[in-house]
Order: C-alpha cells, then structure tokens, then sequence
C-alpha cells in the first residue's frame, strides 16, 4: 500500500499564480487534513474534511481552498499565491476524527516568488 | 482552545545521554487524546504515541517511554541512552475526540541533536 501520496513534492510559483496540491489515500480513511509546516511554528492545521463532500476550516485556512469530492482525494489549492505562502505542506488521513494517528504524506515543498 | 506548548526549541546531548522533552497541553475538555511525532531529517512525520485522557499510565517503548500526569497537564517523553539516529524535530499533539470534525492541533515542536 502506498499509504499517503503527495504530488507534486516541489514547485515554485510566481507571486498571483495558482496552483493545485493533490493528496491521495488508499486506507480508506475518512478523515483529511492539509497541515502546513513553517520554521518555528510547529504545523498548522488549514483544512480538513471529515467525509467526501465536506470540508471544515482549521487554524489559517485564508488563500486556499480545499475539495473532498472522492473519498480518497484531497485537494488543496491556492488562487492567486503569495510569498507568505512558501512553506511545506502535509496531507494526512486518519481513521477515526481526533482520536486515531494521522498517517502523513512527504510533504510538498512550496516556493513562492 | 486548546493549546500545546513545548518551550524547548531545542536542545543537543552527547550520545548516551538521556533526555527529556517536555510537552504542556490546554483543554477545557475531560475527553482528549494526546500524541507524540518524530520527523527525522528526510522529513516524513512518524506516529510515536497515542494515549488517551483516562489513561494516566507511564509507557515505555525500548529507549523510549512517556509520562504522563494530568494534575501538571503534561505529557512528557524520555529517550534514554539517546543515539544519533534520534536526531529529528519531535512534535506533540492534542486533539479533542470526542467533538464531531475535531483534529489534532500540533505544538511548534523540540529539535533534539544528538552528537557522537
């Protein structure tokens, strides 16, 4: 099993542009996030989804948008992006809402310029 | 709100050294889940530890072992005899179960060097 799968691992976008992270998870989870790591300050939860079709808010969910439309993907996506943005993003899947592990991605290595 | 809070950025021991990380939660709930999370420096983020708010057990893991006591809402983890393979930013984590669409809320994380 390939477990959390991540794509693409880097990319560079200049200031206004936009992009699209995409997430996949072959446990059969129903539960995703989208974290974002900086230097500092830990991960931060932007979105998760607790099923297909819903998505809820996290801690700095401002400049992105997230999709559920299957239960295995997660999309993450950024309109129109910003230097603040440049960080290392994390999909994760768990089981069970809060109570169960999350099982991560690789991340995905964002550089905006 | 919840809230962890691991006040040591960072710290570096010499192999064999124990050492312990510190980890300081915030919750208004009796129902809580507490985690630990190693990211070692190829960067994936690994589950440690999971331990619930009604299980005030110690548990050890090899060198590995945890403590924790909800009078100090503390969560605290030891590696003893520490080796360099330990080296890695060390999260802890909270999340409040039993509320619908909860999720874990992460502390800024302890960086652990550990030299030979």
């Amino acid at each position: 099993n390939a477990g959390v799968t991540q794509t693409p691992k880097f990319r560079v976008l200049k200031t206004g542009q936009s992009m699209t992270l995409l997430c996949a998870q072959d446990m059969n989870h129903e539960y995703m996030y989208w974290y974002r790591q900086d230097p500092g300050m830990g991960l931060r939860l932007i979105h998760y989804s607790v099923g297909e079709g819903t998505t809820a808010k996290g801690e700095v969910p401002d400049g992105y948008n997230v999709s559920r439309l299957k239960k295995q993907n997660f999309l993450l996506g950024l309109e129109s992006a910003a230097p603040s943005q440049t960080s290392v993003y994390f999909c994760a899947s768990s089981y069970g809402q809060g109570t169960s592990p999350l099982h991560f991605g690789n991340g995905t290595r964002l550089t905006v310029t | 709100a919840q809230k962890v809070t691991q006040a040591q950025t960072e710290i570096s021991v010499v192999e064999k050294e124990d050492v312990t990380l510190d980890c300081v939660y915030e919750t208004r709930d009796t129902t809580y889940y507490l985690f630990w999370y190693k990211q070692p420096p190829s960067g994936e983020l690994v589950f440690l530890i999971r331990r619930n708010s009604f299980d005030e057990q110690n548990e050890i893991s090899g060198r590995y072992s945890w403590n924790f006591q909800k009078s100090t809402s503390s969560f605290n983890f030891t590696i003893t005899a520490s080796q360099v393979v330990d080296s890695a930013v060390y999260f802890c984590a909270l999340s409040e179960g039993h509320q619908a669409g909860t999720a874990l809320i992460f502390g800024k994380g302890t960086t652990l060097s550990v030299s030979s």
